[in-house]
């Protein structure tokens, strides 16, 4: 089941702006993850994060394991059409894994 | 490297026929797979998964069932479909010898009961 808080549900932006999204949870997690889901294929694994304070970047793409391991942010610079999609943060201790409901981001040209 | 497949990419059924979908993962061994069922634009639903060959645990009571009869091989599976069946359905593998691994997704059925 879902039992990640992950805002904003959904994100309407200009082309070349920063986005920003995050998760927070009650439960403490090893690992946090983000997703990327386009329409009609599987979630594809962006960022894996696996200790406490770590930031770790793939490209545009920034993310943070949150201090109290409860929370993680995702940051998107400069934003492109194709960043289109839905964002799924994702915590994981010891094989449970619980996934955020979702952030959907359009990108306007 | 590691590739997972998943088949049909859609389907359209009646109700109260039988189902099959079939999951399967390359380059990787004892891996736990999982099945997810998503509604259209909601988040992911687990339903099952497995650690072993035989060994499968149900997340939610429902009209589904699952079986892993090879290491790399799982089935989801119905007798007779509803229509609260329709959705997209994830198959997904993370390493069995990590307890803290990625999973990783197929690309998904979307099944249609109507």
């Amino acid at each position: 089941g879902q039992q990640l808080n992950q805002s904003p549900q959904s994100m309407f932006i200009q082309e070349g702006e920063d986005v920003s999204m995050n998760c927070t949870s009650s439960s403490i997690f090893n690992t946090w993850l983000w997703y990327k889901q386009e329409p009609g294929e599987g979630p594809v694994l962006l960022i894996a994060l696996y200790k406490a304070g770590e930031l770790t970047s793939n490209g545009r793409l920034t993310a943070q394991f949150g201090i109290t391991r409860k929370d993680s942010f995702l940051n998107i610079s400069a934003s492109i059409p194709s960043d289109v999609g839905i964002y799924f943060c994702a915590g994981l201790l010891n094989n449970d894994m619980r996934f955020g409901a979702g952030t959907r981001l359009t990108v306007k040209p | 490297s590691q590739t997972i497949h998943q088949w049909p990419a859609t389907l359209v059924q009646p109700v109260g026929s039988p189902l099959s979908l079939e999951c399967t993962v390359e380059g990787t061994s004892n891996p736990n797979l999982y099945w997810y069922r998503q509604a259209a634009g909601r988040g992911l639903q687990l339903l099952f998964y497995s650690v072993g060959i035989g060994q499968i645990s149900s997340e939610v009571p429902q009209n589904l069932s699952a079986s892993r009869p090879q290491d790399r091989q799982f089935i989801l599976s119905s007798k007779k479909l509803l229509l609260s069946d329709s959705g997209f359905y994830l198959c997904a593998w993370s390493d069995g010898q990590s307890f803290n691994s990625p999973l990783h997704f197929g690309n998904g059925t979307r099944l249609t009961v109507t």
